[in-house]
């Protein structure tokens, strides 16, 4: 597809579970941002990747928080034994640079029971 | 760490009807970009503003950025429910990132 995709969409989990989330940004960019976002709120910066440098992991909450990026492109988050306050939607975006517009995808929904 | 406070946190108004809403940083911005994010999707760019002063209008939505460049206006005119969303400011010089605001909840109804 043109755009940045997410997946799951939606995932609900019981506390102290591990989740994936992944995330398939748009062919070329070679910057991508993973955010969370509470309900209606802002978003609050998470974990950044550009090219082959070491990713900026600088807003990851927790040491149970950790992502990767696979060839330059695809990257999963990964949230280790999952606790209640985990649960928002994770937005992820990609960019053809850093200052450049960022292009997000629609979301995946975490809720933690 | 920059704080960008954005103002009114909820605004719920008629069809027609014009508005603004505000954001304001703790300190000088890089470039300040505007988004806006509708419900089940992601935020999408509507400008970027990088001088002082500077003025730009998309359609009905006119974007003013303060001189000192520590502040930032979203006016929209005879809004309709399709401006419904949630509009974000986002500073671009955090380095690797974009600083969020807190956001601005906007309801257009009929």
């Amino acid at each position: 597809g043109a755009g940045v995709s997410q997946s799951p969409s939606n995932k609900v989990t019981e506390k102290g579970k591990d989740v994936e989330l992944r995330c398939d940004p748009i062919s070329g960019h070679t910057a991508l941002y993973w955010y969370r976002q509470s309900l209606g709120q802002g978003l609050e910066f998470l974990i950044y990747f550009q090219g082959n440098s070491a990713p900026d992991k600088s807003g990851l909450p927790s040491d149970r928080f950790s992502a990767e990026r696979t060839g330059g492109s695809v990257s999963t988050l990964t949230i280790q034994r999952t606790q209640q306050e985990d649960s928002a939607v994770y937005l992820c975006a990609s960019s053809l640079g850093v200052g450049r517009e960022l292009f997000f995808g629609e979301g995946s929904r975490l809720t933690v029971l | 760490t920059q704080l960008l406070e954005q103002s009114p946190q909820f605004l719920s108004i008629q069809e027609g009807e014009n508005l603004t809403v505000y954001c304001n940083s703790s300190s000088v911005f890089s470039s300040l970009q505007w988004y806006r994010q509708e419900p089940g999707e992601g935020p999408v760019l509507l400008v970027t503003v990088v001088t002082g002063g500077e003025v730009k209008k998309l359609k009905r939505l006119t974007f003013q950025f303060g001189d000192a460049r520590k502040d930032s206006s979203l006016h929209i005119t005879a809004a309709q429910p399709g401006d419904t969303g949630l509009y974000l400011c986002a500073d671009t010089g955090g380095g690797n990132k974009l600083t969020f605001g807190t956001g601005t909840q906007l309801k257009v109804e009929l």
